[in-house]
């Protein structure tokens, strides 16, 4: 079975220019969410999808944002970056069938975005 | 207000002994999750354990406990025999009522000495 996916797995992009990344969920998992994680903080929530639909968004604005397709693989976009956009941007997918109870969470190993 | 307080910033311990780490949430839904992340400096964030609000025995995973006290709203976790590779970045994380985001603390780190 295969894990979470992202890539890329390193990124530097300059101020103001946008970025994307990607993720593919496990095998069977219908959500994914987003999260970003500063150096030395706890991950924060961006957004989740849920067969294709935006399920939630955290405290982030609108120039995050991002899809979900029919694989269940999903992309987050980043416009006019900015130099605290700078992290660890982590994906997670849930299970169908347990995660729908639980909600545990099934992360990739991350994309490290700087912005210089 | 913080949802999830981690209030060791970083723990020593011996090998073969164990440790507790510290997790106090906030939460007014009485439908929550609370589940303990471990965050290698590789980056990736490999689940632990969970427990339910409504779950009347205590979570266990192998090595991981995790001591439910709702009364005082805390989910601490126990890692017994502490093994060389237990040292990395350990975070407390909730999810409230039916919503699937995660709210996490801002983490404990571990360094096991031989």
């Amino acid at each position: 079975e295969t894990g979470v996916t992202q890539s890329p797995t390193h990124l530097i992009k300059t101020r103001g220019q946008q970025v994307t990344l990607r993720c593919s969920s496990q095998s069977g998992h219908n959500t994914v969410s987003w999260y970003q994680q500063a150096l030395g903080q706890g991950p924060q929530f961006i957004v989740q999808y849920y067969r294709e639909e935006e399920n939630g968004r955290g405290n982030f604005p609108p120039r995050f944002s991002g899809l979900q397709f029919p694989n269940y693989s999903s992309e987050l976009n980043v416009n006019a970056l900015e130099l605290d956009d700078s992290a660890l941007y982590l994906c997670a997918s849930s299970p169908l069938t347990t995660g729908l109870i639980t909600g545990e969470q099934y992360f990739g190993p991350g994309t490290r975005l700087t912005v210089t | 207000a913080q949802k999830i307080t981690q209030t060791q910033p970083g723990m020593f311990v011996q090998e073969k002994e164990a440790v507790t780490l510290d997790c106090t949430y906030d939460t007014s839904d009485p439908s929550y999750g609370l589940f303990w992340y471990k965050q290698p400096s590789s980056g990736e964030m490999i689940f632990l354990i969970y427990q339910g609000s409504y779950d009347q025995q205590n979570a266990t995973e192998g090595r991981y406990s995790l001591n439910f006290q709702k009364a005082r709203k805390s989910a601490n976790l126990v890692i017994s025999a502490s093994q060389l590779g237990d040292s990395a970045m350990y975070f407390c994380a909730m999810r409230e009522g039916g919503y699937y985001k995660l709210s996490f603390g801002a983490g404990t780190t571990v360094t096991v000495r031989a």
